[in-house]
């Protein structure tokens, strides 16, 4: 079956651009996730989504990231006047609600 | 706030033998889930193994098991007839009742043929 899918797989934009990573989750499952893995670290917790809403967001490092997920099903994470340190893979995953999550292969984002 | 520590950035082992990789995690809570993702060059996240902690019992899945200590909080990975296709990046995570999960710094394991 399908499994969750992120396009673009690379992204490369310039400092000061905007940028939106999309994430299509396991047909069915309620609940989605985003997280952020700097080089070399493991992946960090962005924000939550159980539905359209945003069940948990305090993983977002400031004011320039913002996610949406409109119709419950796909959500796009989108990156306002990107910053080099914003360079980095970014993981969807999704859950049937239960325990597991499955992810994505991310998108590498390198902000030059 | 939960944190996981995994203190081998990397380990390597003879294919066919056994390793072991180790995972420490912080928590107050008493209901929560731990787990064991693998990592390969192309980026995706697998799960290889999961505990959950109102259970004694280790899991084990095929050539994988855990021994799941709770009172020391520790959850290690071993890997039994290790084989060129586990070599990968692997992650321990906790997952409590607020859903997201918490990562350690990743194992980079290495099999020598």
């Amino acid at each position: 079956g399908a499994g969750v899918s992120q396009t673009p797989s690379n992204k490369v934009t310039e400092k000061g651009k905007y940028v939106e990573l999309r994430c299509d989750p396991i047909s069915g499952h309620t609940a989605l996730y985003w997280y952020r893995q700097s080089l070399g670290q493991g992946p960090e917790f962005l924000i939550y989504f159980q539905g359209t809403g945003a069940a948990d967001d305090s993983g977002l490092p400031n004011d320039r990231f913002f996610a949406v997920r409109p119709e419950g099903s796909v959500s796009t994470l989108k990156i306002q006047r990107t910053e080099r340190g914003d360079s980095a893979v970014y993981l969807c995953a999704s859950s049937p609600g239960i325990v597991e999550q499955f992810f994505g292969p991310g998108t590498r984002l390198t902000v030059l | 706030a939960q944190t996981v520590t995994q203190s081998q950035p990397e380990m390597s082992v003879q294919e066919a033998e056994t390793v072991t990789l180790s995972c420490t995690y912080d928590t107050s809570e008493s209901d929560y889930y731990l787990f064991w993702y693998k990592q390969p060059p192309s980026r995706q996240m697998i799960l290889v193994i999961r505990q959950e902690a109102y259970k004694q019992q280790n899991a084990t899945e095929n050539r994988f098991s855990v021994n799941f200590q709770k009172a020391a909080k520790s959850f290690s990975l071993k890997i039994s007839d290790s084989q060129l296709g586990d070599a990968a990046m692997y992650f321990c995570a906790y997952r409590s009742r607020a859903q997201k999960l918490v990562f350690g710094q990743g194992t980079r394991l290495t099999i020598n043929p």
